[in-house]
């Protein structure tokens, strides 16, 4: 059982350059999220899912976008890329209901760098 | 809003001394707690949890205990080892928040021989 994979592990990106950060689970979760983590900050909530064709914005959302065709799947697209936002970013899966207390299963992470 | 507060790290033990990690919170609702690690290099995982109030989780010699009255869940371990070197965070969850968690900003902890 693979878990929650992140692709790719590293990164370095030219400021204005577009990519996309890969999130698979293989358990079935209904919830899918983003996170980044940056010193001093902890993690912050980029976007988020609840199921496939519905995604939500987080608490820091400007310069990332999201999709979600597949219950698998919920890639993350940095449009133009900025030094802002180098950070290790995490996807985390977990199963969903509004009254539920299931714990996240994370990824590894990507470590980004924008220069 | 929601919010998580820990104490600020690091904290550096010698082995088998007793730890804490402080962390109180903030909800609008009534919430679930949680405790993540975070090994260096690695993504988080789930330590324990909690979900009512005087509920205790625990998990590898890790306790923490729901404190409603003093909106605390204290992580403790008597003895620690070198291998708890991490990071470890504190999170909460509000029902009918969306299933959106909370994270603290984490509390390193350094374990030395």
């Amino acid at each position: 059982n693979a878990g929650v994979t992140q692709t790719p592990k590293f990164q370095v990106l030219k400021t204005g350059q577009s990519m996309t950060l890969q999130c698979a689970q293989d358990m079935n979760h209904e919830y899918m999220s983003w996170y980044r983590q940056d010193p001093g900050m902890g993690l912050r909530l980029i976007h988020y899912s609840v199921g496939a064709g519905i995604t939500d914005q987080g608490e820091v959302p400007n310069g990332y976008n999201v999709s979600r065709s597949t219950t698998e799947d919920f890639p993350l697209r940095l449009l133009s890329a900025a030094p802002s936002q180098t950070s290790v970013y995490f996807c985390a899966s977990s199963q969903y209901g509004q009254g539920a207390n299931y714990g996240y299963t994370f990824g590894s992470g990507t470590r980004l760098t924008v220069v | 809003g929601d919010s998580v507060t820990q104490m600020e790290g690091p904290v550096t033990l010698s082995e088998e001394a007793f730890l804490t990690i402080n962390c109180t919170y903030t909800a609008t609702g009534y919430p679930s707690l949680f405790w993540y690690v975070q090994y260096p290099g690695e993504g988080l995982q789930l330590l324990l949890k909690a979900t009512k109030a005087d509920d205790k989780g625990s998990n590898k010699g890790f306790e923490a205990t729901y404190r409603k009255e003093t909106t605390s869940f204290h992580l403790e371990k008597g003895s620690v080892q070198v291998s708890d070197s991490a990071v470890y965070f504190c999170a909460l969850k509000v029902t009918g928040g969306g299933n959106k968690l909370t994270f603290g900003t984490g509390t390193q902890l350094k374990v030395e021989l």
